[in-house]
């Protein structure tokens, strides 16, 4: 059975580095069928994509993050990751992990963990 | 990017009752790469609805979508105690991917 599972820091300082990691379990990371992605939902608020992985390395990111934002593969932990940098607490939301068809929709969702910024 | 709008954004009703949910997009998205979830409170979004019109494994078929190019409907028919939710849709036709800004189905 396919899960998905957000870990890292809840709290992270202004200007400092936002580091998530997304273990994945019943699949594995390197399927050609599949990217890997971070989507966002600020506090009372609707979902923002943030960014895909291939099993290839190839990245796709949205613009207004792109200068900030790294998702990277561990292939041996069979793991993605999500790096932020100068975070200001216009970042902090719940921050999701999922898995999308190649060409298609995220079928599949990590539980989500909540990110806040603040001194 | 393709801006999704949703509307309304609150619907109300009753149990037993039947709605629409409309998003439109500011371009034309292919319907192939276009989809619908429900999230409820505390939890994860959750794959209602792809390809528009495809629901998803486990989906109840009161959930049916539609639409094709810049307009897009997700209908619930004889709504059930658990579709009260926020409903978001998504189209994956063009990057940067978007989504709606959300329509919440409350109890009337």
């Amino acid at each position: 059975q396919l899960q998905l599972q957000e870990s890292g820091p809840g709290l992270v300082k202004p200007s400092e580095t936002l580091s998530l990691t997304c273990t994945v379990s019943g699949d594995s990371i390197t399927s050609a069928s599949h990217y890997w992605g971070w989507i966002r939902q600020p506090p009372l608020k609707g979902l923002e994509w943030i960014g895909n992985i291939y099993y290839t390395g190839s990245t796709d990111y949205n613009p207004p993050l792109k200068s900030r934002v790294t998702i990277s593969l561990d292939t041996s932990k069979n793991q993605f990751s999500l790096r932020l940098t100068s975070v200001t607490a216009a970042d902090t939301g719940v921050y999701y992990c999922a898995r999308q068809v190649v060409g298609g929709d995220y079928g599949a969702w990590g539980q989500g963990v909540l990110v806040t910024v603040s001194s | 990017e393709i801006v999704l709008t949703q509307s309304p954004g609150t619907l109300s009703l009753s149990p037993g009752e039947g709605g629409t949910l409309s998003c439109r997009a500011s371009e034309p998205v292919n319907s192939n790469y276009f989809a619908w979830y429900q999230q409820r409170p505390g939890q994860a979004p959750r794959l209602l609805i792809y390809t528009s019109s495809t629901r998803a494994p486990g989906v109840p078929d009161r959930f049916s979508g539609s639409g094709s190019g810049t307009d897009f409907t997700l209908s619930i028919s004889s709504l059930e105690p658990e579709d009260y939710a926020v409903y978001y849709c998504h189209q994956y036709t063009k990057s940067p991917q978007t989504f709606g800004q959300g329509t919440k189905v409350e109890i009337k």
